[in-house]
């Protein structure tokens, strides 16, 4: 069956624009996970929804970024006013439920603030 | 401090060597510990879990949790090219999954 999948694949931006990010996750996971991978860095943690609602929102960084999910399925991670810092792979996850220690991973959108 | 300490390597070992990846931590809250692998440019994809203190097989791979020491380890026997990927450990807290840093592995043939 489809994976994860998430686009773009890539992202060119300059510093200061907006981006919007999207990730639909496998068809009935009701959990999905947002996390970024700098480089030399590990998976952060930065959201997780159960459903429509985001009962972990701890590990966003700034009040730059926010993210939403609308009919239980795809979901969008948005940046605004883009700083080189936020150059990362971003990854998305979901799982059947929030309980479940297996996440599946898409692909990642690789992100380029100039 | 990490929550979770990982060397980066990389490590470089020649076909058919024995690989062993480690990591630490410092939360005793940890519940699952797992292993994911990530090749070039794709997302991490589970490879090995286990929950309590012990060793669990699986093919040529063995994870090894020490919950007294907070040390796992994951044993690559019989290493192929193929396994020339990144190896993340991660451990779940609640209903997220706090990862290393992850160590690149490069097998030669």
């Amino acid at each position: 069956g489809a994976g994860v999948s998430q686009s773009p694949s890539n992202k060119v931006t300059e510093k200061g624009k907006d981006v919007e990010l999207r990730c639909d996750p496998i068809s009935g996971h009701t959990a999905l996970y947002w996390y970024r991978q700098s480089l030399g860095q590990g998976l952060e943690f930065l959201i997780y929804f159960q459903g429509n609602s985001a009962p972990d929102k701890s590990g966003l960084p700034s009040d730059r970024f926010s993210a939403e999910r609308t009919g239980g399925s795809v979901s969008t991670l948005t940046i605004q006013r883009t700083q080189q810092e936020d150059s990362a792979v971003y990854l998305c996850a979901s799982n059947l439920d929030g309980g479940s220690y297996e996440q599946y991973f898409g692909p990642g959108t690789r992100l380029t603030v100039t | 401090q990490k929550e979770v300490e990982q060397d980066p390597g990389p490590l470089s070992v020649p076909e058919g060597a024995i690989v062993s990846l480690n990591c630490t931590y410092s939360n005793s809250a940890f519940q699952y510990f797992m292993w994911y692998r990530q090749y070039s440019r794709k997302g991490p994809e589970l490879l090995m879990y286990t929950y309590s203190s012990g060793n669990k097989e699986d093919g040529r791979f063995t994870a090894q949790v020490d919950k007294s020491s907070k040390y796992i380890s994951l044993f690559i026997r019989d290493s192929q090219p193929s396994d020339s990927a990144t190896y993340l450990c991660a451990m779940q807290y609640g209903n997220k999954l706090v990862f290393g840093a992850g160590t690149i592995l490069r097998v030669k043939s």
